[in-house]
């Protein structure tokens, strides 16, 4: 139980492009979902919340414009990358809260910007 | 803000123990442990909710001490599968509740040889 997905797995895009994320709870409800991002050999940095049926909650330098994300059903949630840069390029990891508080981790997405 | 962890880096030979500390600057609500191997998601070991708890997976156990604003992870026995990185999530505690959002450490490198 308590399996997340994402897809997709690796994307490699034009500077310029966005690009969408999509972490899928599969065998459970997460009202809340979280989007980190991970530098090699760093810690996970966590973007924002999300929340079913209302605005994610972004965390302090990072641009909400930039990142879009929308919390569509109580199952998904969505990252978009808007008009992606080099610098955009990093491992994005999704976790859903599950019973108890716990976080269960997606298999991460690894996006490369030329 | 971010959890500072201890050490860094530790190599073992299989069948030695270790420890691995995490400590905040903030009072905490909660502890989360997990592990992540190269290029793979976090997967999630333990989470220890009150202060004194200690928690216990397979032969891996953590204590969490609220008033000292830290929690150790105790490897025992250690088996080449316990390779990996190590991080501890740490949610603050709230006056107007909890939200979930965990702060993560830089991690521990742990590598296990034959």
């Amino acid at each position: 139980g308590a399996v997340v997905s994402q897809h997709p797995s690796r994307v490699i895009c034009k500077s310029g492009t966005s690009v969408k994320i999509e972490c899928r709870s599969l065998d459970f409800q997460a009202t809340t979902m979280f989007w980190y991002r991970q530098f090699p050999k760093q810690s996970l940095m966590l973007m924002a919340t999300s929340n079913e049926g209302s605005k994610a909650t972004y965390e302090q330098g990072v641009e909400k414009d930039k990142f879009l994300i929308n919390h569509a059903s109580l199952t998904l949630s969505t990252l978009t990358v808007t008009s992606a840069h080099p610098e955009d390029s990093s491992f994005y990891i999704c976790s859903a809260e599950g019973a108890g508080g716990t976080q269960y981790f997606g298999p991460g997405t690894r996006l490369t910007v030329l | 803000q971010q959890p500072v962890q201890s050490p860094q880096a530790v190599i073992l030979r299989e069948g030695e123990d270790a420890v691995i500390n995490c400590s905040s600057s903030k009072a905490l609500y909660s502890v989360h442990w997990y592990r992540q191997k190269h290029g793979e998601a976090p997967v999630f070991l333990m989470i220890l909710l009150k202060g004194g708890e200690q928690k216990g997976h397979e032969k891996i156990s953590a204590s969490f001490n609220e008033k000292k604003q830290q929690s150790s992870l105790y490897l025992t026995a250690s088996q080449l599968s316990y390779s990996g990185t190590y991080f501890c999530g740490t949610e603050k505690i709230l006056g107007s509740g909890n939200t979930g959002k965990l702060i993560f450490g830089q991690g521990t490198t742990l590598q296990v040889k034959p």
